[in-house]
Order: structure tokens, then sequence, then C-alpha cells
């Protein structure tokens, strides 16, 4: 099916520091979302994205977030500062809505450590 | 609180024997449901889905149950293989809504060879 990149699959930080995780969604895809998943737990809607502009968030979405897609390249999420609790599994997904539902397709996962 | 709950949390069958994974669901507004499979270390894929218009949804091995009345839906895996084994989720959407997925806590599926 189609393929959703996630870059890095892995990243090591220290607390206070700046994160980019990027996305590659496919193609022709006008929606784009961010769900953090922590070990051993259910995946959270984060926040969703469709022309430039985020439609929703939830309350996981820090002040310290922000997500970006300049130009139509990656689809980012940036985290500024990081603190302890960001480390989880960051999982990027995208779709293109049609009538009967929205079928999401997600990427690898980038898989964030906060020291 | 948990919109979308899972049962049972683990599962073990054998091969050939049918799964049976469990999901209900609070929001009445949701519509849209899809199972995904996660296997260790990668992300989840989309499985089948149903939306609330329909009780059944098949596609191949696997079938899903859906009852509106009582919000609750059922996944079932045919003729289990060990290659099935691995994470499910069942989550919700509402059209009415900007289509965020609410997850459910997931089904660790073994299929003993």
């Amino acid at each position: 099916g189609p393929k959703v990149l996630q870059i890095p699959s892995h990243q090591i930080i220290d607390m206070g520091q700046m994160v980019t995780l990027n996305c590659d969604p496919v193609s022709n895809h006008l929606y784009f979302y961010w769900y953090k998943q922590i070990l051993g737990q259910q995946m959270e809607f984060l926040v969703n994205f469709y022309n430039g502009k985020v439609m929703e968030k939830s309350k996981l979405f820090k002040d310290q977030f922000s997500v970006e897609r300049p130009d139509g390249s990656y689809f980012t999420l940036k985290i500024q500062p990081t603190a302890l609790e960001d480390s989880a599994v960051y999982f990027c997904a995208s779709s293109s809505p049609e009538q009967g539902g929205d079928t999401q397709y997600f990427g690898p996962g980038t898989r964030l450590l906060v020291l | 609180q948990q919109q979308v709950r899972q049962s049972p949390q683990s599962l073990t069958v054998w091969e050939g024997e049918t799964a049976i994974l469990n999901c209900s669901y609070e929001n009445s507004a949701f519509d849209y449901f899809p199972w995904y499979q996660q296997f260790p270390g990668e992300g989840p894929a989309l499985l089948i889905s149903i939306l609330s218009v329909s009780d059944k949804k098949e596609d191949g091995r696997f079938t899903i149950f859906f009852n509106k009345r009582e919000k609750k839906l059922s996944l079932h895996i045919a003729d289990s293989q060990p290659g099935d084994s691995a994470t499910y989720f069942c989550a919700a959407s509402a059209s009415s809504g900007s289509w965020q997925l609410i997850f459910g806590s997931g089904t660790q599926l073994t299929v003993m060879p």
C-alpha cells in the first residue's frame, strides 16, 4: 500500500534541546497527522494539518510543539525545548479523506529518547 | 476516560482457529472504525475498516461485526496463522470532526503453530 516515510528512525537528545521529526507523506495526500505512543500504551492524537494550517490539536500538543510543511516538502514536528516526558514513538500519518471514511496511512515511527 | 476500549488485552489461539478481538466505544458521533495491525518496531498498518451504516465487513480472513445500538464491534480472524501474531488496534473517528483517530489500547494476539 501507500508508504509514509519518517526520518530519523531513532533520535536521542538531551533535555532542553530542540528536535525536528520529519515525515514524507503519501504524494497525493492532503491531510497530515502526528500521533504519540508511549511504550506499551495506545497511540494518541497530537495534531492534524491541512492546507498549511493546524486543524485540530489535542491537550498533548504543548506550546513547545509546532508543525509545518514548507513548500510541499517534509511535514515536520518540532519540539523546542524537549522535556523528559516527550520520550515516545512519534507516528506520522497522511490521508486524502473521501466519502466513506478517512484512511490514514502511518509511517514506521521515530523513536525519541530525551535524556 | 477511554473513549475506545479493547478486550482482551492479550489473546492466544492455535493455528487454524478463529481469533475474536473486541472493541467498544462511547461517542455516538463515531462513524468510522478502522482496525490496524502493528508488528513490533513498525508503524500500524490498516487491516480493515467499517462505516457505521454497515453491520458487517469482510476482507478475506478478516471480518468486522458491528453493533451500533450496543456501540460494540469485533474483529474475527479466521484460520489464524502464526504470521498474524501482532498487536491489533481498534480505532474510531467522526466524519463530523477533524478525522482524528481515537485508538484503543490494543490486543496482543499470539497464534501458536
